[in-house]
């Protein structure tokens, strides 16, 4: 199937752990991007890598940091957690570089669901 | 005031019922929206998309945009149970990879 998957789904921790979320996208995108999702269904955009450049750093604490190895993946690892960082996050991707009025839409995964305690 | 604006709801319609979903935003520079849908504890996926100004259809689903007023909406015709779900707008300008999303409004249809 042709998809943005990410692992794990469910994360639940400690405060103070280290964890890492892994996110693949087969769809030949080459931006892809991490975004988290408060409990009130909110999305705010944290990173995005083009073609494994770093294009958009938000104003997201330095225990989060993306990596991307390639275009078809991204990680986000995050250090020292803290009870909020509970919350969803989620991968995406889109295809850049289309002509104007071309369907630069985002494309998400399931989301990976941490709750630390 | 947030760049875009949408009412949280939660909005409940009878089966049948027409549902109206709308957005606001203050960035002029917004060329292209989108509506997602997204059930509980699903990611969001992409409804519709439209590029500038005026509308478009697809099966009981229509988007339009008002870029004058800086408005835009869903309409939901013959709204069924299985459209009850979170619906986010979203947009963005050309030349940035930057998607700004609404709050989302929950919408409830009942049988």
């Amino acid at each position: 199937d042709t998809a943005v998957s990410q692992t794990p789904k469910y994360l639940v921790t400690q405060m103070g752990n280290d964890k890492s979320i892994k996110c693949e996208q087969n769809l030949g995108h080459d931006t892809m991007y991490w975004y988290k999702q408060d409990s009130k269904k909110f999305l705010k955009i944290m990173f995005s890598y083009n073609n494994k450049e770093l294009i958009i750093n938000e104003t997201v604490p330095n225990r989060f940091s993306p990596k991307s190895p390639d275009k078809a993946h991204l990680n986000l690892h995050i250090n020292s957690l803290e009870l909020g960082d509970s919350a969803v996050y989620f991968c995406a991707s889109s295809q850049e570089g289309l002509p104007v009025g071309g369907a630069n839409v985002l494309t998400f995964g399931a989301g990976s669901r941490l709750t630390v305690l | 005031q947030k760049e875009v604006e949408q009412d949280p709801g939660p909005l409940s319609v009878p089966e049948g019922a027409i549902v109206s979903l709308n957005c606001t935003y203050s960035n002029s520079a917004f060329q292209y929206f989108m509506w997602y849908r997204q059930y509980s504890r699903k990611g969001p996926e992409l409804l519709m998309y439209t590029y500038s100004s005026g509308n478009k259809e697809d099966g009981r689903f229509t988007a339009q945009v008002d870029k004058s007023s800086k408005y835009i909406s869903l309409f939901i015709r013959d709204s069924q149970p299985s459209d009850s779900a979170t619906y986010l707008c979203a947009m963005r300008t050309s030349g940035t990879y930057k998607y700004i999303f609404g709050t989302g409004t929950r919408l409830k249809v009942l049988a």
